[in-house]
């Protein structure tokens, strides 16, 4: 199964953007990759997902880098309540199309 | 939309009982849905895979007879933790999905605490 490495955590002001990257070199050519959020004794949260192209929903942007070996989710302007564990995941195209959740990053949001 | 309930949201119990967790997409159809398992401070761990009407498929290190899974109907999936102990207490938390190329929902989780 193919891995995500991400940073285990970041902080941002209030307002801000915030670019959350994430590392996934051994991407095949048919995962999808897809970020989810966790808040505190709560489930996973979906927020975006895209395999080649930009991605843009209300809730955030999805840069994927050209060769897919990395990709960044963007926060146009970061609240508190987006405090929270963002995991990246690569989702497969055959099989089960489990997840498999990696550390993920802790984001701190300072007023 | 894709909304999934996970119930009861905390259970504690004595040693030695069983628990069911029940996990039920409210508006969608869950062809296939997810367990896993979360210790503090921790990542989220797949416990197993059921597709609806199907046997379960259960990840490495898992026992299936420790952890009974039912995926009986597209709308209602059940994880059994049976006689459990302590080291059973963690937070689990279920995913639904409908077609394969859609995201999974998940639920907000059952604490289960083991005395």
């Amino acid at each position: 199964d193919a891995k995500t490495t991400q940073p285990n955590s970041m902080e941002s002001n209030e307002e801000e953007p915030v670019h959350l990257p994430c590392n996934h070199s051994t991407i095949s050519g048919t995962d999808y990759i897809h970020w989810y959020r966790q808040l505190p004794s709560q489930g996973p949260e979906y927020v975006i997902h895209g395999l080649t192209s930009n991605v843009n929903n209300r809730m955030a942007s999805l840069a994927i880098a050209e060769d897919r070996k990395s990709s960044t989710l963007i926060l146009h302007r970061a609240t508190l309540r987006d405090a929270a564990v963002y995991y990246c995941i690569l989702r497969p195209t055959s099989g089960t199309y489990k997840y498999i959740f990696g550390t993920g990053t802790r984001l701190k949001v300072l007023a | 939309g894709a909304v999934v309930s996970q119930h009861p949201s905390w259970v504690i119990c004595k040693s030695g009982t069983s628990v069911k967790i029940e996990c039920r997409s409210l508006d969608f159809q869950a062809t296939t849905m997810f367990w896993y398992r979360q210790f503090p401070k921790q990542s989220l761990m797949l416990m197993a895979t059921s597709n609806e009407g199907s046997k379960a498929t259960y990840e490495q290190g898992v026992e299936k007879d420790k952890f009974l899974i039912n995926h009986a109907s597209l709308t209602l999936s059940t994880l059994t933790v049976t006689s459990a102990h302590p080291e059973d207490s963690s937070f689990y938390i279920c995913s639904a999905r409908g077609d394969v190329n859609q995201p999974q929902h998940f639920g907000d989780g059952t604490r289960l605490s083991i005395l």
